[in-house]
C-alpha cells in the first residue's frame, strides 16, 4: 500500500459543530502532516507528528486539535470553525530522516 | 529567508514542451521537488533532484538544477491535455527535529495546455 487516504472527502459544517478529519497511510511512516491550502495558494504547514508526538504547531489556533492516536492515523478535530477556515485540508506522511512528503487527496471543508 | 519563486501561468500546445521555472533562496536545501496538483486533488509527487546533481530524467519530465544561480526547472516534453494542472515547486531547507522536516513551495505554476 503506497497511498495516503483521508476522509471525508467533502465536509460542510456550522460554526458551532464538531467534526473530525481522517488520514490513514499503511507506508511505515513515522512523520505526518497536516497542510491547510487555501484556493490558489500552496499548502501551508499546520502540525507536524514524529513517532505519534506533536513536534511542531505552527501557531494555529486551538479550534483544531490534532490527534495521533497510532502510527497510521493521523486525525484532525474541528470546533467552532470559522468561515474563513474553509478550506483543502491535506494530510502528508514519510519515512524519518527523508524529506520526500506523500500526499492525500484532501478534504474539502467549507464552514457555514 | 526561505522564499520559492514560480512563474503563476504558462500555456503550451499540446505535442509543445513546457518548462516551468523556479527559484529558490535557501542554498541548504538538500532536495527540490516537483509536485503536481489537478483540480481539486491532493499533490502527487511528480519528482526530484538531489542538490549535487545538475539533471534528472524520467521518462517524459527533465529536472535541470543550476546551484550557482538557484535556479530549478522542470521540463515536460510532448505536453499532453492531461499535464494541465498546477506545478508546485519544494525545498526542504528545514530539518524539523525529531526526523522530520519542513517543505517550502512556491506558489504554483498554472500549466493549460491548448488542445
Amino acid at each position: 500500500d503506497t497511498e495516503v487516504t483521508q476522509t471525508p472527502k467533502h465536509l460542510v459544517m456550522g460554526m458551532t459543530n464538531k467534526k473530525s478529519l481522517k488520514c490513514e497511510q499503511h507506508m511505515g511512516h513515522r512523520a505526518m502532516y497536516w497542510y491547510k491550502q487555501k484556493a490558489k495558494k500552496p499548502p501551508e504547514l499546520m502540525f507536524v507528528y514524529s513517532y505519534e508526538k506533536l513536534s511542531i504547531n505552527e501557531s494555529v489556533p486551538s479550534r483544531f486539535s490534532p490527534e495521533c492516536p497510532n502510527s497510521s492515523l493521523l486525525n484532525l478535530h474541528l470546533h467552532a470553525l470559522q468561515p474563513e477556515d474553509s478550506a483543502l485540508y491535506l494530510c502528508a506522511s514519510s519515512q524519518l530522516g527523508e524529506s520526500e512528503q506523500f500526499f492525500g487527496p484532501g478534504t474539502r471543508l467549507t464552514v457555514l | 529567508g526561505e522564499d520559492v519563486e514560480q512563474s503563476l501561468f504558462l500555456s503550451v500546445r499540446e505535442g509543445d514542451s513546457s518548462v516551468i521555472n523556479c527559484t529558490y533562496t535557501d542554498s541548504s536545501s538538500t532536495y527540490l521537488y516537483w509536485y503536481k496538483q489537478e483540480p481539486g486533488a491532493g499533490l502527487q509527487l511528480l519528482t526530484y533532484i538531489f542538490s549535487n546533481m545538475d539533471m534528472k530524467q524520467d521518462q517524459r519530465l527533465t529536472v535541470l538544477l543550476n546551484k550557482k544561480d538557484k535556479h530549478l526547472s522542470l521540463r515536460i516534453a510532448d505536453t499532453q491535455t492531461g499535464d494541465s494542472a498546477i506545478y508546485f515547486c519544494a525545498e526542504t531547507p528545514s530539518y524539523s527535529g525529531a526526523g522530520s522536516y519542513q517543505l517550502t513551495f512556491g506558489k504554483g505554476t498554472k500549466l493549460s495546455v491548448i488542445p
